[in-house]
């Protein structure tokens, strides 16, 4: 196992356009992350799954925004009609147990332009 | 509102001498600290955490100071090396249901050893 792995790694996009990003996370790993990260700034908690479950979200997930973790392995994170706004680095992390002494795995992050 | 504040955008250090990264905090419920390195085109990689009920964690040549009065903590690098060039995120860990935790990011410090 080789990590976290994001797909695809750069997207540019038309505004108005729909698109979808691929996160698949260290294979025991039973939580699930994404982040966005936007230029000068930190990573932006969004939203949290613990296996299949999405038991956290956060007031920066749009109603544009949905994510999806079936059968608690890969995730999928898709923003419908995006805005400029929207361009950023889309980060997915995984953990498994007491990620607060360890942190997460991060993986390399999809870069969104929306033109 | 920031609660996470790294205020140094960039810190320049001479190879082999002491770096020191800082970053303040505003809400005590934080139960974990935690430093990531982030090199460019890569996701961001744990490198210490700090536990609120310490004031020091040392790794090597890495070292995390918490003062908790102060809301303040701060990572020391000893000696710098020029690997460690890099974006320094500081974070602040909050539990989320079941046990996961939430990172709460400063906006980085960019590292620049110098040979």
């Amino acid at each position: 196992d080789t990590g976290v792995s994001q797909d695809p790694r750069h997207k540019i996009t038309k505004r108005g356009q729909n698109v979808t990003f691929r996160c698949d996370p260290i294979s025991e790993h039973n939580r699930l992350y994404w982040y966005r990260q936007t230029l000068g700034q930190g990573p932006e908690f969004l939203t949290y799954f613990q296996n299949e479950a999405q038991l956290e979200k956060s007031r920066l997930l749009s109603d544009r925004f949905s994510a999806e973790r079936p059968k608690g392995s890969f995730s999928t994170l898709e923003i419908q009609r995006t805005e400029q706004g929207d361009s950023a680095m889309y980060l997915c992390a995984s953990s498994f147990g007491a990620s607060n002494i360890y942190g997460y795995t991060f993986g390399s992050g999809t870069r969104l332009t929306v033109v | 509102d920031q609660q996470v504040k790294q205020n140094s955008p960039s810190l320049s250090v001479q190879e082999g001498r002491i770096s020191i990264l800082n970053c303040d905090y505003t809400n005590s419920m934080f139960d974990y600290f935690l430093w990531y390195k982030k090199y460019p085109a890569e996701g961001p990689t744990f490198l210490i955490s700090i536990s609120s009920i310490k004031d020091k964690n040392e790794d090597g040549r890495f070292t995390v100071f918490l003062n908790k009065s102060a809301k303040h903590l701060s990572l020391h690098i000893v000696p710098s090396q020029p690997g460690d060039s890099a974006v320094y995120f500081c974070a602040a860990s909050s539990r989320l249901i079941q046990g996961a935790q939430k990172l709460v990011f400063g906006q980085g410090t960019r590292l620049t050893i110098n040979p």
